[in-house]
C-alpha cells in the first residue's frame, strides 16, 4: 500500500527551538519526496523537493531535508524556528505510476510561540 | 503572473444535489490535478488531466467526473453528493504531465448538509 506516516499531528516549540519533524513513506518503487507548507489561511506551498542526488535538501526559510533510503524516511528539520513558520505542514512523495499522484501524509500542525 | 484560480471559494449544498467546481492553471500550464482535502487528513488524489485527456484516477466513486478544456482549465464535478463529500477540493497544475512540480490553488471549501 502506498502511503505516508507522519508521527507528529501536532507540535508546539518556542522561538529560536530546533524543529524536525518526522516522515515515513511506504511504496516499492522509486520516489521523488516533498514537503509542502499551508500557513495560516493561504494555499497548500512548496518548502523543498528530493529527486535524485544528493539526500539532503535545502528549502525555502532555512528549512532542509534528509532522505535515508533504508529507513524510507524524508524527515524536515530548521534549527531555530520563528513565530512566522506556525503552520501545517504536509510530507508527500510522487511514485513512478505514469502519472501525477502525490501521496500525502496527514500533516503536522507547528505552533510557535513568541 | 496569477497562479492557480480556484472557483467558487465556497459552496454549501445539499445532499443529493450536483457540484461543478472549476480551476484555471497557471499560464502555460497543461496538466491539472484534483485533490479532497478532508478536515484533519492531507490531501487525496482524485484525478490527473493532461492535453484534455484523463492520465490517472484516483480511489473515488464514478460520482466523481472531470474534464479539461482547450484552453487548460478543468472541472470537477460530483454528482449525488454525500455529507463525506463535504471537504476543500484543491487543484494543482504543472508544465506537462511527466513535470515533478506541482502548484496549487486556495480551493474551494464544499460543504453538504
Amino acid at each position: 500500500a502506498q502511503s505516508v506516516s507522519q508521527h507528529n499531528h501536532h507540535v508546539i516549540l518556542s522561538e529560536a527551538a530546533s524543529l524536525e519533524l518526522g516522515c515515513n513513506y511506504s511504496y516499492g518503487g522509486t520516489v521523488n519526496l516533498f514537503w509542502y507548507v499551508q500557513y495560516p489561511g493561504q494555499h497548500l506551498q512548496l518548502l523543498l523537493k528530493y529527486f535524485s542526488g544528493d539526500p539532503l535538501v535545502k528549502g525555502i526559510k532555512g528549512f532542509e531535508a534528509e532522505f535515508i533510503k533504508s529507513k524510507f524516511s524524508f524527515n524536515l528539520r530548521k534549527p531555530s524556528v520563528q513565530w512566522s513558520d506556525t503552520a501545517e505542514y504536509f510530507c508527500a512523495f510522487l511514485g513512478n505510476t505514469g502519472f501525477q499522484k502525490l501521496v500525502f501524509g496527514t500533516g503536522t500542525r507547528l505552533l510557535v510561540s513568541p | 503572473d496569477a497562479g492557480v484560480t480556484q472557483s467558487p471559494t465556497h459552496l454549501i449544498k445539499t445532499r443529493g444535489q450536483h457540484v461543478t467546481l472549476r480551476c484555471s492553471p497557471i499560464s502555460g500550464h497543461k496538466s491539472v490535478s484534483w485533490y479532497q482535502q478532508v478536515l484533519g487528513q492531507g490531501p487525496q488524489f482524485i484525478f490527473q488531466y493532461y492535453e484534455k485527456e484523463e492520465r490517472g484516477r484516483g480511489n473515488f466513486p464514478d460520482r466523481f467526473s472531470a474534464r479539461q478544456f482547450p484552453n487548460y482549465s478543468s472541472e470537477l464535478n460530483v454528482n449525488a453528493l454525500l455529507l463525506g463529500d463535504s471537504a476543500l477540493y484543491l487543484c494543482a497544475s504543472s508544465l506537462t504531465s511527466g513535470s515533478y512540480e506541482q502548484f496549487f490553488g486556495p480551493g474551494t471549501r464544499l460543504t453538504v448538509l
